[in-house]
């Protein structure tokens, strides 16, 4: 119930194209759901966050779109770049008790020119 | 915005001897920070939960004695690798957080080898 699935693993998006990347949760407790960019040797950092009260959360190029009762939410890249190439991570967190971050698994994502 | 400070960014070190990883909230109290383990193309594994002037609190399958957290103040947090070994060697990763309702803000990683 603390897993949060991410895919794909991997994508390939040409340049000006959108990147698409879904997680799905079981834990209904989690009410904070962040997505982190993540460079070669560098620690992740926050791109966008949304909480379940809204369904669609949009800044600049980066969107999530989150499903309440499906129990996904997923990342939007519009008008991907070359600079975009990093590994994206989605997480969860939950209202109550030890509140702490439960990462996906990672979707290295490579914009081509 | 919120920054985090960690250092050293890369150390090699001997087998059998000790390493000190800094992690520092530069312009905000940090009330919680948090120690995270990455493998090569892996995702972020948890290690410990630290609260300012409280033992931290370690996730099942980690070895406290040889992972020393220490958070004496509200800006700086510590993780002590004692008598390290090859294996590990990894990329290690702080995260702060003021409160909590904020968000979590992440440090640059430090790549840690065990020679």
């Amino acid at each position: 119930q603390q897993q949060v699935k991410q895919s794909p693993q991997s994508l390939i998006v040409q340049k000006g194209g959108i990147s698409i990347i879904n997680c799905a949760y079981e834990n209904t407790a989690f009410d904070y759901f962040p997505w982190y960019q993540q460079f070669p040797g560098k620690g992740p950092a926050l791109l966008i966050a949304i909480r379940p009260d809204v369904s669609e959360k949009k800044e600049g190029r980066f969107t999530i779109s989150f499903n309440k009762s499906a129990k996904q939410f997923s990342l939007h890249i519009m008008d991907s770049q070359p600079g975009d190439s990093a590994t994206y991570f989605c997480a969860a967190q939950r209202n109550t008790g030890f509140q702490k971050l439960v990462f996906g698994t990672g979707t290295r994502l490579l914009v081509s020119p | 915005g919120a920054v985090v400070s960690q250092h050293p960014s890369r150390v090699i070190c001997k087998s059998g001897t000790s390493v000190k990883i800094e992690c520092r909230s530069l312009d905000f109290q940090a009330t919680t920070m948090f120690w995270y383990r990455q493998f090569p193309k892996k995702s972020l594994m948890l290690m410990a939960t630290s609260n300012e002037g409280s033992k931290a609190t370690y996730e099942q399958g980690v070895e406290k004695d040889k992972f020393l957290i220490n958070h004496a103040s509200l800006t700086l947090s510590t993780l002590t690798v004692t008598s390290a070994h090859p294996e590990d060697s990894s990329f290690y990763i702080c995260s702060a957080r003021a409160g909590t309702g904020g968000e979590y803000t992440f440090g640059s990683g430090t790549r840690l080898t065990v020679v």
